[in-house]
């Protein structure tokens, strides 16, 4: 079955500073990667996510990245602020089934002001 | 609109006790996915509803774990002669059509259940 990795699995910077989590995955059918946002006492929250067929995708402040041949795919925060101070988590997933999300064991993000 | 809600919020038995957990997920919302998050890990997959059917229960760790959907929107989750390992947030997702190309599953808040 799939399996998901994901670093590090802490990472504190400075506000304004970049943050880049990375992720790689075992399993080359899978096709769509989510992103998750957890703030405590939360249920995750998607934030961005990204199909096979697409290398690169952007909204606003947060990019994903996509190496299909690597299977890793990577989340950019830029600018970053202390309200982005959350655990997230990435997710492989066969879209086309409909199935279950695997997901990493989560980072914990710290902005520090 | 309503997000996924899940009840209750937290959860306190005893070992040996039977539990059932809640959850409503968004209004026609064909699909319903049952997670379960321990301390400091991600969310790990339970099972998963295609309307009311278990169209994947691969994930349930053992025969104590049930779940029903009977009328294809509430689903609970059972849990029988609980033990202190079962201990976690419980989180329940729904997706509108989770054949297409774009499956984003929403999550409730997470039931926390405690066994002592």
């Amino acid at each position: 079955g799939e399996n998901v990795e994901q670093h590090p699995s802490t990472l504190s910077v400075q506000e304004g500073d970049s943050a880049v989590i990375k992720c790689t995955y075992s399993d080359s059918a899978s096709n769509y990667f989510p992103w998750y946002k957890q703030e405590l006492g939360k249920g995750p929250q998607l934030i961005i996510d990204i199909r096979s067929n697409v290398g690169e995708k952007k909204d606003q402040r947060i990019a994903v990245t996509l190496n299909k041949t690597a299977k890793h795919f990577s989340l950019h925060i830029t600018e970053t602020q202390p309200e982005d101070s959350a655990v997230y988590f990435c997710a492989a997933s066969h879209s086309d089934y409909g199935q279950n999300f695997v997901f990493g064991p989560g980072t914990r993000l710290s902005v520090l002001p | 609109g309503a997000g996924v809600s899940q009840t209750p919020s937290n959860k306190v038995t005893e070992k040996g006790k039977y539990v059932e957990l809640r959850c409503d997920p968004i209004s026609g919302h064909t699909a319903l996915y049952w997670y379960r998050q321990s301390l400091g890990q991600g969310p790990e997959f339970l099972i998963y509803f295609q309307g009311t059917g278990a169209a994947d229960d691969s994930g349930l760790p053992n025969d104590r774990f049930f779940a029903v959907r009977p009328e294809g929107s509430v689903s609970t989750l059972k849990i029988q002669r609980t033990e202190r390992g079962d201990s976690a947030v419980y989180l329940c997702a729904s997706s509108l059509n989770p054949g297409s190309s774009y499956n984003e599953q929403f999550f409730g808040p997470g039931t926390r259940l405690t066994v002592l």
